[in-house]
């Protein structure tokens, strides 16, 4: 029973436009969120993340917002370039590193 | 500073055969986990170690085991390969166990036939 579920498996937009990535969850005990990045052949990176007592944060190009009534959080990438090209993953934790994985979204930027 | 290394890259297994995934961090790092990532699964925690000297099961530990030799090294065992065990497997770190950001080795992909 997957807990968090990225629905979308690829996503393509163009170079300076916005990427939006979503991701739901499940589990109502989940209160730390994150974002990592993957390349192929690589690890995940961390990207970002946010606690449940927030509904937005911000580190440069990057965004993540959270709504804890739909269970729902998205990341925002702006201006979209085509580096940010790689598999997107979100993650949550009820607190502790014992983290939930979604599938992940293959994010395309052409130029 | 190599960050987490992780041994083999690539191996090939028989059904039945054992072997055990390498693991080493140099960040000084108090926890590390292995994660195996399946196609359209995203990742999943097999075991962790949230402290030297301690070792609890994650969300998939059947037909592993692992062992934290030391603060720096984290071994994964498979003592009778499966098919069902081909995957990508990822090693991680942090400083602790409670919201600290991971950092991940590069990954061994395990074929078993």
């Amino acid at each position: 029973d997957q807990q968090v579920k990225q629905n979308s498996p690829s996503l393509s937009v163009q170079e300076g436009r916005i990427s939006i990535l979503n991701c739901d969850y499940t589990n109502s005990m989940f209160d730390y969120f994150l974002w990592y990045k993957k390349y192929p052949a690589e690890g995940p990176t961390f990207l970002i993340s946010i606690s449940s007592i927030k509904d937005k944060n911000e580190d440069g190009r990057f965004t993540v917002f959270l709504n804890k009534s739909a269970k729902h959080l998205s990341l925002h990438i702006v201006p979209s370039q085509p580096g940010d090209s790689a598999v997107y993953f979100c993650a949550a934790s009820a607190g502790n590193n014992d983290m939930r994985f979604g599938a992940g979204t293959r994010l395309t930027v052409k130029p | 500073n190599a960050g987490v290394t992780q041994t083999p890259k690539f191996q090939v297994l028989k059904t039945g055969q054992s072997m055990t995934l390498q693991c080493a961090q140099d960040m000084n790092h108090n926890s590390m986990y292995w994660y195996r990532q399946d196609p359209g699964m995203g990742l999943r925690l097999i075991y962790y170690s949230a402290s030297e000297g301690t070792t609890d099961k994650g969300e998939v530990p059947n037909g592993y085991n692992v062992s934290r030799l030391n603060k720096r090294e984290f071994s994964l065992r498979l003592e009778s390969a499966a098919p069902s065990q081909t995957s990508v497997y990822f090693c991680a770190s942090s400083e602790g166990w409670y919201r600290e950001t991971q950092y991940f080795g590069p990954g061994t992909r395990l074929l078993v036939l």
